[in-house]
């Protein structure tokens, strides 16, 4: 199965101000038809997890800007502009390119 | 919209079986892969299986294999998970999720198994 490491495992930030979360997979999540699976999920408190990410870099439907992703082979990030209070929660990676899907063990963001 | 939408919670003893079901609607049920993640109290997230649009093919995690079986009625676009031989382990929350160019764009909004005797 491949592994995927997130880091940091918490972050604290200040409203306003960036944020970086750092994704890792054991093994290249490049396709041969040129796509690389990686994806990034917010599980915000209480609710399930809502895709953000796809394909490393694109944003999912009405995903707001201030998120980007960024990355290639086994090497991610994830980029928060300006954290923003409803920001809060936790972050997953997770790789799909072959199975059995797995996630990084998340990062729990939260506003200092 | 696409809408997931679970059975409710479940309070199974050990070894004991449960059957949890998502029904989806917004959308045409038969033409995507579903899939099946759980989250145990405070942890994060662990794929369990998928299951074609079709409903004749199954892939799931060797963890489960031999305990779990996935299964969908496209008549009532209801999806169906069910986890035999329960353990206090298998306590978690039960997501079904809608399978989109290999990711998951939607998510039911969660069954809590509770396994205890």
């Amino acid at each position: 199965d491949i592994v995927v490491t997130q880091t940091p495992l918490s972050l604290s930030v200040t409203a306003g101000q960036p944020a970086s979360i750092s994704c890792k997979s054991s093994q290249s999540l490049l396709h041969s038809e040129g796509k690389t699976y990686l994806s990034w999920y917010l599980q915000k408190p209480g609710q399930p997890p809502q895709l953000l990410i796809y394909e490393v870099s694109n944003r999912f439907s009405g995903v707001p800007d201030r998120f980007s992703g960024s990355g290639s082979g086994t090497d991610f990030t994830l980029k928060i502009s300006r954290v923003e209070a409803e920001d809060v929660g936790v972050y997953y990676c997770m790789q799909s390119i072959q199975l059995p899907r797995t996630f990084g063990q998340g990062t729990k963001v939260e506003i200092k | 919209q696409v809408q997931l939408v679970q059975s409710g919670a479940e309070v199974k003893k050990p070894g004991a079986s449960v059957k949890v079901s998502c029904r989806a609607s917004g959308y045409t049920f038969s033409n995507f892969y579903m899939h099946w993640v759980r989250q145990a109290p405070g942890q994060g997230l662990e794929w369990m299986g998928v299951i074609n649009p079709s409903g004749d093919t199954t892939t799931y995690a060797q963890k489960f294999q031999g305990r779990v079986t996935m299964t969908r009625d496209t008549s009532t676009s209801t999806l169906y998970m069910e986890l035999s031989s329960l353990k206090s382990e298998d306590t978690a929350v039960y997501y079904c999720t809608r399978g989109w160019q290999r990711f998951s764009d939607y998510w039911g909004q969660g069954t809590l198994v509770t396994v205890s005797s």
